[in-house]
């Protein structure tokens, strides 16, 4: 089936520590995206990515890190400058340009983040 | 003051009962407008989506966009307590690509 999976699905940390957070897709979409969802406060996009080996910030990228060497995979490390990375992180794909879906965005199931 | 407002609820209704879930926007380049539904602890799924003013109907739901009022509502008719999920309103500018902007998201939960 395809589809994007993240893992893990529940990570603890303990401050000071960085922490990676895997996304794969095997949708064959040319972009990804990684949102962090808090309580009250939608999802607001940490970096996106349209193409392998270049991605830009989105709206909250400080304390955030990723790369894009492969079409199917788009880590995000939550480094120790993240001041609040408590959080459930989405990771999302969709295809360029998504106008043919209207910017149909596919989900993973989320990693829940949690700093001791 | 956010680019896209949705109440964030709890909203607790009857089964049955008809839900009204609302999103105002405040970038008049908005040109895509969506919905998806988040089930708890899981990632949003796309619901509806539109791209004018207007109504736009997918069996129960009825999507509803005023571009003229910066406004634009998701209709449940008949509800079911499997409709009971965080619903997220979603925009996109027409300069932007893929770049979703997303509301709060409203949590609904409908008993039985």
């Amino acid at each position: 089936d395809g589809g994007i999976t993240q893992s893990p699905k529940y990570l603890f940390r303990k401050e000071g520590q960085n922490v990676t957070l895997s996304c794969e897709q095997n949708l064959n979409h040319d972009a990804m995206y990684w949102y962090r969802q808090d309580p009250g406060q939608g999802l607001r996009l940490i970096y996106y990515s349209q193409i392998v080996n270049d991605f830009q910030k989105g709206d909250i990228a400080e304390g955030y890190s990723v790369s894009r060497e492969k079409k199917e995979s788009f880590p995000l490390t939550v480094t120790s400058a993240q001041k609040n990375p408590t959080a459930f992180y989405l990771c999302a794909s969709s295809t360029i340009p998504p106008w043919g879906a209207a910017g149909e965005l596919f989900f993973g199931e989320g990693s829940r983040l949690t700093v001791l | 003051q956010k680019e896209v407002e949705q109440d964030p609820g709890p909203l607790s209704v009857p089964e049955g009962a008809i839900v009204s879930l609302n999103c105002t926007y405040s970038n008049s380049a908005f040109q895509y407008f969506m919905w998806y539904r988040q089930y708890s602890r899981k990632g949003p799924e796309l619901l509806m989506y539109t791209y004018s003013s207007g109504n736009k109907e997918d069996g129960r739901f009825t999507a509803q966009v005023d571009k003229s009022s910066k406004y634009i509502s998701l209709f449940i008719r008949d509800s079911q307590p499997s409709d009971s999920a965080t619903y997220l309103c979603a925009m996109i500018p027409y300069n932007q690509g893929g770049k979703l902007i997303f509301g709060q998201g409203t949590e609904l939960s409908v008993k039985p």
